[in-house]
């Protein structure tokens, strides 16, 4: 079945440093691809997504490419800021599919 | 500017007691979902509505049922709650059945079974 795999957390960094997340992905055909933050004690929300291959989200200085060749979605900051911590998940839903698949989320901590 | 909106926000329920969820929309999405978030698993899909009138069970559905009341509405009950329920639970909602569509989540309900 499809699913999501995500890097294990939590990623410690300073701020101004640089941010990978790493998200593979199992799905057939072409899923449209997802990132969604949590802050503490709130619902998610939408940061980024991508619909079809090669295409690239942006948002707020995060960015993540739709690769599949490898099947991957990795989310990217050049400069993290304190206010990036928060717990990140890697979703897709596939084309004829209701359901949203999420990996298992990665908190991100950003030390001043 | 409500977009999803779920009640009770906390909840302390007792073995084998019953409880609802509430959950609303008011963007007239189509597809309604509810999730549950436990440490180390993720969100985990329970039950989903694809349009009013349909309910389909996700990863998770047992010990739970769901009603779609109206466009607007979809509750979770819990009939006979067990410690294994003590989790975060995410109402949420899209518009259509593209795949590209953004899910909106509410704020969640914090329920604990003692």
């Amino acid at each position: 079945g499809d699913s999501v795999t995500q890097m294990e957390g939590p990623v410690t960094l300073s701020e101004e440093a640089f941010l990978t997340i790493n998200c593979t992905y199992t799905a057939t055909g072409y899923p449209s691809l997802f990132w969604y933050v949590q802050y503490p004690g709130e619902g998610l929300q939408l940061l980024l997504k991508a619909t079809k291959a090669d295409d690239k989200g942006s948002n707020k200085g995060f960015e993540a490419t739709y690769r599949k060749e490898t099947t991957s979605f990795h989310l990217e900051k050049g400069s993290v800021q304190v206010s990036d911590s928060a717990v990140y998940f890697c979703a897709l839903r596939r084309s004829g599919t209701y359901k949203y698949i999420f990996g298992t989320g990665t908190r991100l901590k950003v030390l001043a | 500017n409500a977009g999803v909106t779920q009640t009770p926000k906390f909840q302390v329920l007792k073995t084998g007691q019953s409880m609802t969820l509430q959950c609303a929309q008011d963007m007239n999405h189509n597809s309604m979902y509810w999730y549950r978030q436990d440490p180390g698993m993720g969100l985990r899909l329970i039950y989903y509505s694809a349009s009013e009138g349909t309910t389909d069970k996700g990863e998770v559905p047992n010990g739970y049922n769901v009603s779609r009341l109206n466009k607007r509405e979809f509750s979770l009950r819990l009939e006979s709650a067990a410690p294994s329920q003590t989790s975060v639970y995410f109402c949420a909602s899209t518009p259509t059945s593209n795949s590209g569509n953004t899910i909106y989540f509410g704020e969640g309900s914090w329920l604990t079974v003692v």
